[in-house]
């Protein structure tokens, strides 16, 4: 089956710029997470979807960050204006949505700000 | 927050030798996962033992949980040079949401 897709793998931009990510679970999933990675730090999560819903967004930065997910599939993730310290790896996941279930990731965007 | 806190930081081992890293959270938990990070294959899910388990194993991997301890350890046997990564344990409480710790970076020298 595929995987979690993602897009752009890499991404430069300067500070106080706009920026996007995008994000294709596996079919099925309905449950798709934004997480946040800085070098050297475990994965630190965003936003949680289930279906088109927010389960939770209490780790998103919303004043520069915003998420959505239409029709409860594809996710885009974005930042405006970006800061230095956005500078990280952002990493999609998905998962069956239930309790005891493993997340599967995608490849992550490398997103450095200069 | 990041709840898991695992043990060592960072491990260098010889090929053949088995690798322990140790894993310590704070909270109550539904499960504990253990996910694998290398710069080839990216985050990759290894095993998830439950609250009411205390053992399980997949291949080369043995996880134990030890939940008055509020801990739990990945056991590698016979490692090879492909295991170099680092791993990260991730708890699992409510709303299916995991939360990790900073992770293990596990060396593996031919």
């Amino acid at each position: 089956e595929a995987g979690v897709a993602q897009s752009p793998r890499y991404k430069i931009i300067e500070k106080r710029q706009s920026v996007a990510f995008w994000c294709n679970p596996i079919s099925g999933h309905a449950t798709l997470y934004w997480y946040q990675q800085i070098l050297g730090q475990g994965p630190k999560l965003l936003i949680q979807f289930q279906n088109n819903g927010v389960v939770d967004d209490s780790q998103l930065p919303k004043d520069r960050f915003s998420a959505e997910r239409l029709k409860g599939v594809d996710s885009t993730l974005k930042i405006q204006p970006a800061k230095l310290e956005d500078s990280a790896v952002y990493l999609c996941a998905s998962s069956l949505g239930t309790p005891n279930y493993e997340q599967y990731f995608g490849p992550g965007t490398r997103l450095t700000v200069t | 927050s990041q709840q898991g806190e695992e043990d060592p930081q960072a491990l260098s081992i010889q090929e053949g030798e088995n690798a322990t890293m140790n894993c310590s959270y704070k909270t109550s938990i539904n499960n504990l996962q253990w996910y694998r990070q290398n710069s080839g294959r990216g985050l990759v899910h290894l095993i998830l033992i439950r609250s009411n388990e205390r053992e399980k194993h997949s291949g080369r991997l043995r996880v134990t949980l030890d939940t008055s301890k509020k801990s739990s350890s990945l056991l590698i046997t016979a490692s090879r040079a492909a295991d170099t990564a680092s791993y990260f344990c991730a708890t699992g409480a409510g709303s299916y949401q995991l939360t990790f710790g900073k992770g293990t970076k596990l060396s593996v020298i031919p």
